[in-house]
């Protein structure tokens, strides 16, 4: 069974750097077929697909972050991570790793999400 | 760039079909997945590719696609089904490449 495990700050300050950690178990990022990424979710709104990266390939960033996101892989340890600069309060949300089937495009697994506020 | 539409609510009562929606230009052309989501939990897919279901999932849901529009049905409906429903496809189009609708939150009176 894949699972995805989220490690993240809780608290960010405005203007400051919002780092993302995704722990995979059960599958490998190595050679796997598939994309591993990152959605978010306001209080009380709906679902916003933030970035992907497929493992020797290319990554995908939602347009409106671009030039703010970051997405990499630690092969070594089998995470990969997130990176969002200059963040506001539009940035808080609660964020989910998730495993994003390369076949299909669909989201199979999604890890249990972590919330993170910015705030002063 | 795409976009599909949900309703924000829908109600039914215990035992009755639920029916929500999804639309957007040519969603025939795509195929839609269909995910739950429970106050304070991670979304769960329901539904993929139009109308398979994965494995533990209920036969209670199911899907389809025509048209403009995108349905997921739930049969049956029990008070453990009320949650928050969101459709979504893949688009190599606008650059927001795994996009979702709005969402429609689902009340079982």
């Amino acid at each position: 069974q894949v699972q995805l495990q989220e490690s993240g700050p809780g608290l960010v300050k405005p203007s400051e750097t919002l780092s993302l950690t995704c722990a995979v178990s059960g599958d490998s990022i190595i050679g796997s077929p598939h994309y591993w990424g990152c959605i978010r979710q306001a209080p009380g709104k709906g679902l916003e697909w933030i970035g992907s990266l497929y493992f020797g390939g290319d990554s995908y960033y939602n347009p409106s972050l671009r030039g703010r996101l970051t997405m990499a892989v630690d092969a070594s340890k089998n995470e990969f991570s997130l990176r969002l600069t200059s963040v506001t309060a539009a940035d808080t949300a609660v964020y989910y790793c998730a495993r994003l089937n390369g076949y299909g495009r669909r989201i199979d697994y999604w890890g249990r999400g972590t919330l993170v506020t910015v705030s002063s | 760039s795409y976009v599909m539409t949900q309703s924000p609510s829908e109600s039914v009562a215990p035992g009755q079909t639920a029916r929500i929606a999804c639309s957007g230009d040519n969603l025939k052309g795509r195929s839609v997945h269909w995910y739950q989501q429970k106050p304070g939990q991670a979304p769960v897919l329901v539904v993929y590719d139009d109308d398979d279901r994965p494995s533990g999932i209920p036969e209670r849901f199911s899907g389809s696609n025509s048209g403009n529009t995108a349905t997921l049905t739930i049969s049956g409906v029990e008070a453990g089904d009320e949650a928050d429903y969101y459709c979504q496809v893949w688009d190599s189009g606008s650059g927001v490449h795994w996009l979702f609708g709005g969402g429609t939150k689902l009340t079982v009176l």
